[in-house]
């Protein structure tokens, strides 16, 4: 079965500090992409990094890392020194062979001034 | 970038109207597209693919004949929900795939069924 889980429905992190929003996924096809989007209330998809299954090195974008741990099935999202505009709805999603991106039940983050 | 237009962004109907939500590829062509349902504080549930030409595919349990997905061009994907009820109110999102280069979403669209 194909499934993306987000243990953290929700996350304080301190402005300027960095934060790891966990995501473990389960395929069984050898070539996939993990992707992270944040949802603000307004409610547009922002694309923020993406990872794909073959890829050597972890995926970096700005402020935004992947930590992708492949035999673990973990691809965790890290954002460094916090913003208060980073408050919003993150949600890691796998692209499977099928191409229907799948999406984790996401984690709320709110960052403290 | 690859753009995608939804619309409306929200739409408040009677009860057992019906109401089309359009999304439009403005500078690509959309030859699939993904239609999603998010209920508040929720996750995004897909509810169809389509694909240009031909019918749309849905999801286990997500009733064809009352969202109805059509996909006549390229560039234009539209989700009619008819006779909507209360209980069909939620968040509705498309998503077009550029292969591997990933998605394009558009923006929502907020539907209240009164």
């Amino acid at each position: 079965a194909q499934k993306i889980t987000q243990t953290q429905p929700g996350m304080f992190v301190q402005e300027k500090e960095a934060v790891t929003l966990d995501c473990t996924y389960d395929t069984s096809d050898p070539s996939y992409g993990l992707f992270w989007y944040k949802q603000p209330s307004s409610g547009e998809m922002i694309f923020l990094i993406y990872q794909g299954s073959y890829d050597q090195q972890n995926a970096t974008e700005g402020r935004y890392s992947l930590n992708f741990q492949k035999a673990r099935k973990s691809a965790n999202l890290v954002i460094s020194a916090s913003q208060l505009g980073d408050s919003a709805m993150y949600f890691c999603a796998m692209r499977p062979s099928s191409y229907k991106l799948i999406f984790g039940s996401g984690t709320r983050l709110l960052v403290r001034p | 970038g690859a753009v995608v237009s939804q619309h409306p962004s929200w739409v408040i109907c009677k009860s057992g109207t019906s109401v089309k939500i359009e999304c439009r590829s403005l500078d690509f062509q959309a030859t699939t597209m993904f239609w999603y349902r998010q209920f508040p504080k929720q996750s995004l549930m897909l509810m169809a693919t389509s694909n240009e030409g031909s019918k749309a595919t849905y999801e286990q349990g997500v009733e064809k004949d009352k969202f109805l997905i059509n996909h006549a061009s390229l560039t234009l994907s539209t989700l009619t929900v008819t006779s909507a009820h209360p209980e069909d109110s939620s968040f509705y999102i498309c998503s077009a795939t550029l292969g591997v280069y990933g998605y394009t979403f558009g923006s929502g669209t907020r539907l209240t069924v009164v």
